[in-house]
């Protein structure tokens, strides 16, 4: 079964910190994706990331960075030089490849708060 | 130019009554889902269809009915509404070829904040 632990639920830095956010997931699939969206305090859902099974080439855009790792089963997510728009909730989240038409099993998510 | 809408974006209602959410898709996407965010923040698959048809459906009450127009649209019907049924649902939408599930970014609507007195 598929599982998603996002296991700090609060993350609290001053701007200009880095900031990393951890998650690790559980699945018996050899072809899955893995994917990170942020909620800001305004609610909407906003895609970050996609990143294969395949494809552990790590990813920087911008001040984001991803780190991805089969080998723990880990997908962190970095924002370097934290501003207080940055302050939102973080979600990390899975799909399988076959027989799930896409189901996207979602972390608890993070919350951070960047204050000035 | 908005690409996934939702409507209302607030819903507050007594319990016991019936109450539909509707959601529309400008992407040409196949798929259509619906999420429920409890209180907690949490974020669970409630439906999924794909041209139409009814893909996914997890453990739902089937008090909730989602109901697919056309594969633009992606509407969620709650009869006897429940206190426990407070909370925020997102529609999202993907294209999602055959044989390649998974693979495609969800793109979300807004979502629909529920309140049941």
């Amino acid at each position: 079964a598929q599982k998603v632990t996002q296991a700090q639920t609060e993350i609290s830095v001053v701007e200009k910190e880095d900031v990393t956010l951890d998650c690790v997931y559980e699945t018996r699939d050899t072809t899955y994706y893995l994917f990170w969206y942020k909620q800001p305090p305004s609610g909407e859902l906003v895609f970050l990331i996609r990143r294969n099974s395949f494809d552990e080439q790590n990813e920087i855009s911008g001040r984001y960075s991803w780190n991805f790792q089969k080998s723990t089963s880990s997908f962190n997510f970095t924002i370097t030089a934290s501003q207080v728009v940055d302050s939102a909730v973080y979600f990390c989240a899975l799909s399988d490849a076959l027989g799930s038409w896409g189901k996207l099993q979602f972390g608890a998510g993070t919350q951070v708060v960047v204050t000035p | 130019d908005t690409a996934v809408s939702q409507t209302p974006k607030y819903l507050v209602t007594q319990m016991g009554n019936d109450k539909s959410i509707k959601c529309e898709q400008n992407l040409g996407h196949d798929t259509m889902y619906w999420y429920k965010q409890d209180s907690k923040k949490f974020l669970k698959i409630m439906f999924s269809y794909n041209n139409k048809e009814l893909i996914i459906n997890e453990t739902v009450p089937n008090r909730f009915s989602p109901k697919s127009p056309d594969k633009a649209h992606l509407n969620l019907h709650i009869n006897s509404l429940e206190l426990g049924d407070s909370a925020v649902y997102f529609c999202a939408s993907s294209l999602i070829p055959p044989g390649l599930a998974g693979q495609e970014t969800q793109y979300f609507g807004p979502g629909t904040r529920l309140l049941v007195l």
